[in-house]
């Protein structure tokens, strides 16, 4: 089955305590992206990554790590988490095709709580 | 990054009765997408749309890409219990390159 996964789905951490969520998809998708979703803001881009090696900021990048060492992998990594990241948040993928990125596919979140 | 439009916030209608919502921008998008998303899952992508003027159903689902190209609407007919959820448009701008834009959400409520 094509899917994005995510681990964990739940996560209850302390302020500064390093933390990694891990991402990945068996869709062989190029393009890669990190949201995070809170009330009244909706979603937001943390990162994305357009192929291995090649990762970018999105609007909200302060506080986060990534990296993309292989295609189905992209881990979003929290050095020091603070309760401003406590938040839900989303990996995505999607192809890249000749006009670009186009439809993105979600993964099921990953809860998170930084007291 | 900008905000979409997306109106109505909420709706609460009887099972059986058409639905319809849409997403406004102030730029130009050359593709817009609705998601639905349930109660702790991610948003599940529902229609995509490329092309000005373009109409395309999944289902009991109609979506268009508006003919100027700065608008998106969402139909459903003949709504059933199970359509309840939140429903986002997300749209890419000509010149964002990879970058979405998402609505803040339609939280529809369905009576049975």
């Amino acid at each position: 089955e094509a899917q994005v996964t995510q681990n964990p789905r739940y996560l209850i951490t302390v302020t500064g305590k390093k933390l990694t969520v891990t991402c990945s998809q068996n869709m062989n998708h190029e393009y890669m992206s990190w949201y995070r979703q809170d009330p009244g803001l909706g979603l937001r881009q943390i990162y994305y990554s357009m192929n291995v090696e090649v990762t970018d900021k999105g609007d909200v990048p302060e506080g986060y790590k990534v990296s993309r060492k292989e295609k189905r992998n992209f881990p979003l990594i929290l050095e020091s988490p603070s309760p401003n990241q406590t938040s839900l948040y989303f990996c995505a993928s999607s192809p890249i095709r000749l006009a670009g990125v186009r439809e993105q596919y979600f993964g099921p979140g990953t809860r998170l709580t930084v007291t | 990054g900008q905000q979409l439009n997306q109106s109505p916030q909420s709706m609460f209608i009887q099972e059986g009765e058409d639905v319809s919502m849409n997403c406004t921008s102030s730029s130009i998008f050359n593709t817009w997408l609705w998601y639905k998303q349930d109660p702790g899952e991610g948003p599940v992508l529902l229609i995509a749309l490329y092309k000005a003027g373009e109409l395309t159903s999944n289902g009991r689902l109609t979506a268009q890409f508006g003919i100027t190209r700065k608008d998106s609407f969402l139909n459903i007919s003949a709504s059933i219990p199970s359509d309840v959820g939140i429903y986002f448009c997300a749209g890419q701008e000509e010149t964002s390159g990879s970058r979405l834009t998402f609505g803040e959400g339609t939280q529809l409520t369905v009576n049975p």
